[in-house]
């Protein structure tokens, strides 16, 4: 197993709602890369944030929104939920620089259901 | 931006036989392509990796290729047992960024 925790495990909430979800990277990662799964599919990339700055972005509306903090941990923030926000959301840790530094390790994920 | 596709949705092959699944890609500057294995509700585990800088690359049971001028990358997994079985995803990117994922690949190895 890796060292990147997310927190919660499970989340519901209503649509229109908000919600934080939480990402501790690995010990010595310095970036951290969002990503959304819906069921039966691959991980779809929301941003990346390195040194707490967001580093690339992918797809998503200006309603997914990210921090990451001076220890590299990190949030996800989803403004006026959707039914098609439900799914499992994903972080992953990797360190910058340097050979073999595109490695990602990913959390075990948080599984957010919109009703 | 970088689209991956990904072949066959589902694999199904007896124990001790040899999977493969292939990938295409887009984008000719992606540089960096890693295999993960998704077991039902765990997180996708890295299996192995390989780099635009090499063609091959083996670890025990599992390898993958890559052939830059075609864009397209294979995993093959040798002598399969049924733990291999899983969700087996490609994906591509660019300096560790903005990396795209393939549809998945459901494997299945009977006993």
């Amino acid at each position: 197993e890796t060292g990147v925790t997310q927190s919660p495990t499970h989340l519901i909430k209503t649509r229109g709602q908000q919600v934080t979800l939480r990402c501790s990277s690995q010990s010595g990662h310095n970036t951290v890369s969002w990503y959304q799964q819906a069921l039966g599919q691959g991980p779809q990339f929301i941003f990346q944030y390195y040194r707490e700055e967001e580093n690339g972005r992918g797809n998503f509306p200006p309603r997914f929104s990210g921090l990451q903090f001076p220890n590299y941990s990190s949030e996800l923030n989803v403004n006026a939920l959707e039914l098609d926000d439900s799914a499992l959301y994903l972080c992953a840790s990797s360190p910058w620089g340097g050979q073999g530094t595109d490695t990602q390790y990913f959390g075990p994920g948080t599984r957010l259901t919109v009703l | 931006g970088e689209n991956v596709e990904q072949h066959p949705s589902t694999l199904s092959v007896q124990e001790g036989d040899s999977a493969v699944i292939k990938c295409t890609y887009s984008d000719s500057a992606s540089n960096y392509f890693p295999w993960y294995k998704q077991e039902l509700g765990k997180r996708p585990q890295l299996i192995i990796d390989i780099r635009s800088n090499v063609g091959e690359k083996k670890d025990q049971r599992i390898a993958v290729t890559l052939n830059k001028t075609a864009k397209h990358f294979s995993l093959h997994i040798t002598e399969t047992q049924p733990e291999d079985s899983a969700v087996y995803f490609c994906a591509a990117s660019i300096d560790n960024n903005d990396m795209r994922f393939g549809a998945g690949t459901r494997l299945t190895v009977k006993p």
